[in-house]
């Protein structure tokens, strides 16, 4: 079975910095996607970011970048020029090609003025 | 396309009531998604379907559980004899399988509270 551990309950960052959230997982499936969704307060899920097991060069979104470490399991969120609109929980997940998603127990994330 | 919608957006129901639920999928996609959400937690996977197939159902997914997309357009979560442990929030997503691009999008959700 597939497990997503995410080790930071909560995380604050002042307004124009940089941060990052951790996050691991555990499969032995060789194909795979991960992927950041962000669920602000007023709850909607929204995907922030995608990355396909296969692709070795790491995915960004403008300011959202990934540090993905196969061989680790390591799938990590770089947040660059923080706004505090992105204040918000953060979900790291897993899926096989079209399956369910596995979620991590989450990050809030605190954009600071 | 207006996205995910779920309805209602909140319900409050006594315990040993039935409640239900509705969510309409992204028009083109095939696949829909529902997870159940208590707060602070990640979502949990509750079960899914490939058009109108029910193809797997988690062991969170009691008897009093049942979910039917009937024509493989809109599904319906249906929870019978409510319990207060039944009080969370329910999502629905959906996705294409088959397109480049397979990610789920989500619904705003459906927050039940069993009294």
């Amino acid at each position: 079975a597939q497990t997503v551990t995410q080790s930071q309950p909560e995380m604050s960052v002042q307004e124009a910095e940089t941060v990052t959230l951790s996050c691991t997982y555990d499969t032995s499936e060789s194909n795979y996607y991960l992927f950041w969704y962000k669920q602000p307060p007023s709850r909607q899920m929204i995907l922030v970011i995608r990355q396909e097991a296969y692709k070795q060069q790491n995915a960004t979104e403008n300011r959202f970048s990934v540090n993905f470490q196969k061989a680790a399991k390591s799938f990590s969120l770089k947040i660059s020029d923080s706004q505090l609109g992105d204040t918000a929980m953060y979900f790291c997940a897993f899926t096989l090609e079209g399956n369910k998603l596995v979620f991590g127990a989450g990050t809030i994330l605190r954009v600071k003025s | 396309d207006t996205g995910v919608s779920q309805d209602p957006r909140h319900k409050i129901t006594k315990r040993g009531q039935n409640v239900t639920f509705r969510c309409d999928p992204i028009s083109e996609h095939n696949r829909l998604y529902w997870y159940r959400q208590t707060l602070g937690q990640g979502p949990e996977f509750l079960t899914y379907f490939q058009n109108e197939a029910q193809l797997e159902k988690s062991r969170l997914l009691s008897d009093r559980f049942s979910a039917e997309r009937p024509k493989g357009s809109f599904s319906t979560l249906e929870i019978q004899r409510t319990e207060q442990g039944d009080s969370a929030m329910y999502l629905c997503a959906s996705s294409f399988l088959g397109g480049r691009r397979t990610e789920a999008f989500f619904g705003q959700g459906t927050r039940l509270t069993v009294v």
